[in-house]
């Protein structure tokens, strides 16, 4: 049964800590995303990768955020430093990409819910 | 810039029907999608239109697309307890130099006996 695997689930950390927030994409899936939601922003996205090469992180806060694919099997989404103002949960979802244009069926992860003191 | 719109909230009964609208500004989109969020969980595809069709039927599900409004739609028949989730329509995005899949903010529904 294949599925996007994201880890931790949960995550409680106090203010200035570095947080890292890993996921597995379905082997085979050539995309990944990563997305944030809140009660007050909805799903927003943060970076989109494609054959491990980033194509698009201006959703995410160049300052403290940072994603990276270390291989096609690894994601990581990294806070540092975390303030409680990023307490969400974090998506991670991956897909199969075809021709360029986003038309991907996309499947996620269950999230990482990440609170921040 | 790209957008997608969902009203936040919808109360059916049971056994009615649910219509969950949606508008999005890419013109250019060529799959527009439905997901459902149920509690705790990742969002799951429920179902997608390529932008070339008006109509997609999948047994309780149909959806509705007016590409000249912009205008999409999920009709859920004969709505039962366990439809009871957020609904996020979404579109492939060419906005930007690469193309993404933005989401809209969700529509929650919930199911009223």
């Amino acid at each position: 049964d294949a599925r996007v695997t994201q880890t931790p689930r949960h995550k409680v950390t106090e203010m200035g800590q570095e947080v890292t927030m890993r996921c597995q994409p379905i082997l085979g899936h050539n995309t990944v995303f990563w997305y944030r939601q809140t009660m007050m922003q909805g799903l927003e996205l943060l970076a989109y990768f494609r054959n491990r090469a980033p194509l698009d992180d201006s959703g995410m806060p160049k300052d403290r955020f940072s994603a990276e694919m270390p291989d096609a099997t690894l994601a990581t989404l990294k806070i540092q430093p975390s303030e409680p103002r990023d307490s969400a949960v974090y998506f991670c979802a991956s897909g199969f990409n075809v021709g360029g244009q986003a038309n991907e069926k996309l499947f996620f992860g269950s999230g990482t819910q990440l609170s921040v003191l | 810039g790209e957008d997608v719109e969902q009203s936040l909230f919808l109360s059916v009964r049971e056994g009615d029907s649910s219509v969950i609208n949606c508008t999005y500004t890419d013109s250019s989109s060529t799959y527009l999608y439905w997901y459902k969020q149920e509690p705790g969980a990742g969002l799951q595809l429920l179902t997608y239109i390529f932008s070339n069709m008006d109509m997609k039927q999948d047994q309780r599900l149909t959806v509705l697309l007016n590409k000249k409004d912009k205008h999409l739609s999920l009709r859920i028949a004969d709505t039962q307890t366990g439809d009871s989730a957020i609904y996020f329509c979404a579109e492939g995005s060419m906005y930007s130099s690469a193309s993404k899949i933005i989401f809209g903010s969700g529509t929650r529904l919930s199911i009223r006996p």
